[in-house]
């Protein structure tokens, strides 16, 4: 079973710009996370999707952070613009949605904003 | 919102002995309490879970204790072994399940 992918693995931008990260979940998991993790720290959320619904974006900076997940299943998270203290690494997960409540991460997107 | 301290931040033993990691959580409606490994740059992996109806979980070398009443959950290593090197970050489950709050991880060392 193919685990979460994201893309890019790595990106630098200069502060300002807009930058995407992409998501593409387990096959079959309809909850689909987006968490930032910063240097020496746990993972917070920032938001959770139920299939194509935003359900929990309490933790999400909307005056410049952004997120689609159409038709259910891949996601796109935006920063648009970018400020130094975004450097992180942006991390996707999956789960089932139902019991049991396992998430499965992906590799990440290790942002540098200069 | 819950909130998951743990301790300590860094952890340091000898190859073979056991190492334990503790962590505490306020919202006494948490039930489900994940353990994930991350090694340097890479994905955090989910290694050992309990949820609140089991007091203790094993899973060959690694074992999980919940105390529901004092609100804490350890992770215990026997065996160290040098792979064993990691970060390691407890979370519990608030908001139905789906939200995970996370410790602030603990960095284990097993020396050769």
């Amino acid at each position: 079973e193919a685990g979460v992918v994201q893309s890019p693995r790595y990106k630098i931008i200069e502060k300002k710009q807009p930058v995407a990260f992409w998501c593409n979940p387990i096959s079959g998991h309809n909850t689909l996370y987006w968490y930032r993790q910063n240097l020496g720290q746990g993972p917070e959320l920032l938001i959770r999707y139920e299939n194509e619904e935003a359900v929990d974006d309490s933790q999400l900076p909307k005056d410049r952070f952004s997120a689609e997940r159409l038709k259910g299943v891949d996601s796109t998270l935006k920063i648009q613009p970018a400020e130094l203290g975004d450097s992180a690494v942006y991390l996707c997960a999956s789960s089932t949605g139902g019991e049991p409540y396992e998430q499965y991460f992906g590799p990440g997107t290790r942002l540098t904003v200069t | 919102g819950e909130n998951v301290e743990q301790h300590p931040s860094t952890l340091s033993v000898q190859e073979g002995d056991s190492a334990v990691i503790k962590c505490t959580y306020s919202d006494s409606a948490s039930n489900y309490f994940p353990w994930y490994k991350q090694e340097l740059g890479k994905r955090p992996q989910l290694i050992i879970d309990i949820r609140s109806n089991v007091g203790e979980k094993k899973d060959q070398r690694i074992a999980v204790t919940l105390n529901k009443t004092a609100k804490h959950f350890s992770l215990h290593i026997t065996e160290t072994q040098p792979e064993d090197s990691a970060v390691y970050f407890c979370a519990a489950t608030s908001g139905g399940g789906y939200k995970l709050s996370f410790g602030a991880g603990t960095t284990v060392t097993v020396r050769a």
